[in-house]
């Protein structure tokens, strides 16, 4: 069954410091996602993005955060300067789009720790 | 936007009872609603959905139910096991096809 794969699987890192969490979605999707958990609290979606370009992002996905398809098969979140309240588990997710509904599959998520 | 609310917040049920998560929107165009469920420190995975075209739809012990003039949308476990004990998101998604969750349900099966 096709997967969606992120790395690194878990990152430490000090506050200030820049962060780039990669996903390679499944290859026949078509919508890319960044949904991020903090401990013990929902699924947060970021932003979507479709067709090479950000289709909408939330509140939390300001300006510290960018998003890149920088080739055919990656998904990269950046956040440029990290904070304390960044920690969170950040879960990319894709999708086909097709017939109304987009069925997403996760990967297995990113655990962000900012000290 | 999508607003999901979810009750309850906690479920503790004996092996072989039933559970009932229940989910209300806000977005009368929403017309998909996944629910996932996710176990300790894994990744949330779609165990069923339903389409705004549909009023229920069962797979095995579980069931969903959608009542789109009440904007409504329920999750039915029957028999429940152990390893049924999880968290389960609800979500509602439209046009834009960005699934916006509940907040979660953690379901506690005791052997």
């Amino acid at each position: 069954e096709p997967e969606v794969t992120q790395t690194p699987s878990h990152q430490v890192t000090q506050m200030g410091q820049e962060v780039i969490l990669r996903c390679v979605p499944i290859s026949n999707h078509l919508y890319f996602y960044w949904y991020r958990q903090i401990l013990g609290q929902k699924v947060e979606f970021l932003v979507s993005f479709y067709n090479n370009e950000i289709s909408e992002k939330s509140e939390i996905f300001d300006d510290q955060f960018s998003v890149e398809r920088p080739d055919g098969s990656n998904f990269t979140l950046k956040i440029r300067s990290t904070k304390l309240e960044d920690s969170a588990m950040y879960f990319c997710a894709s999708g086909r789009g097709s017939g109304g509904a987009n069925v997403l599959t996760f990967g297995a998520g990113s655990r962000l720790t900012v000290l | 936007g999508e607003n999901v609310e979810q009750h309850p917040s906690t479920l503790s049920v004996q092996e072989g009872d039933s559970a009932v998560i229940k989910c209300t929107y806000s977005d009368s165009a929403s017309n998909y609603f996944p629910w996932y469920k996710q176990e300790l420190g894994k990744r949330p995975q779609l165990i069923i959905d339903i389409r705004s075209n549909v009023g229920e739809k069962k797979d095995q012990r579980i069931a969903v139910t959608l009542n789109k003039t009440a904007k409504h949308f329920s999750l039915h476990i029957t028999e429940t096991q152990p390893e049924d004990s999880a968290v389960y998101f609800c979500a509602a998604s439209g046009g834009s096809y960005i699934p916006t969750f509940g907040r979660g349900t953690s379901l506690i099966v005791h052997p």
